[in-house]
């Protein structure tokens, strides 16, 4: 089956603008993730989608993120405008189910560099 | 919040010895599971040991789990350079939260 697939690889900004991430999740899964991973540390999930309904954004800094899910398929991840601190890489995971041993199944991120 | 605590934070072993990963945590769990992380790529599942379980086998992969002392461990037997990569553990954890909660890591360097 064809993996996770995310776009772009890598995205070089300035603070103060804007970018967007995209992510085309395994076909069939339902549940679709978007993780932030700064060097040297573990994820650290964003937004979880059930189809195209949002599960968790408690961790979502929803003064500069925002994430949709058109259609319950692909998924885009904003940030505007970006800062220092934004600087990670962007990780977009799915899973068949939202149960609890549904396994995560992730893309290779995009790495962001902000300047 | 992270709650998994990964330990050693970094391992350096030769080819052919065995890496001992532990991670420890802190709240009731569900099930606990492994990843690996290549630098510069995405997470891959490795093994799922349910909190019923004691220990779990994969190829060269053996986790254990101990829920009294809230800790698992994975042993990678026979290492190989291409197992050079982090490993993450993370806790699914049992109640109404049951977001999976990611530890911060062992990176693991296996020298040829």
């Amino acid at each position: 089956e064809a993996g996770v697939a995310q776009s772009p690889r890598y995205k070089i900004i300035e603070k103060r603008q804007s970018v967007a991430f995209w992510c085309n999740p395994i076909s069939g899964h339902a549940t679709l993730y978007w993780y932030q991973q700064i060097l040297g540390q573990g994820p650290k999930l964003l937004i979880q989608f059930q189809n195209n309904g949002v599960v968790d954004d408690s961790q979502l800094p929803k003064d500069r993120f925002s994430a949709e899910r058109l259609k319950g398929v692909d998924s885009t991840l904003k940030i505007q405008p970006a800062k220092l601190e934004d600087s990670a890489v962007y990780l977009c995971a799915s899973s068949l189910y939202q149960g609890m041993e549904s396994p995560l199944h992730f893309g290779n991120g995009t790495r962001l560099t902000v300047t | 919040s992270q709650q998994g605590e990964e330990d050693p934070q970094a391992l350096s072993i030769q080819e052919g010895e065995n890496a001992t990963m532990n991670c420890s945590y802190k709240t009731s769990i569900n099930n606990l599971q492994w990843y690996r992380q290549n630098s510069g790529r995405g997470l891959v599942h490795l093994i799922l040991i349910r909190s019923n379980e004691r220990e779990k086998h994969s190829g060269r992969l053996r986790v254990t789990l101990d829920t009294s002392k809230k800790s698992s461990s994975l042993l990678i037997t026979a290492s190989r350079a291409a197992d050079t990569a982090s490993y993450f553990c993370a806790t699914k954890n049992a109640g109404n939260n049951r977001k999976l909660i990611w530890g911060l890591g062992t990176s693991l360097a296996v020298n040829p």
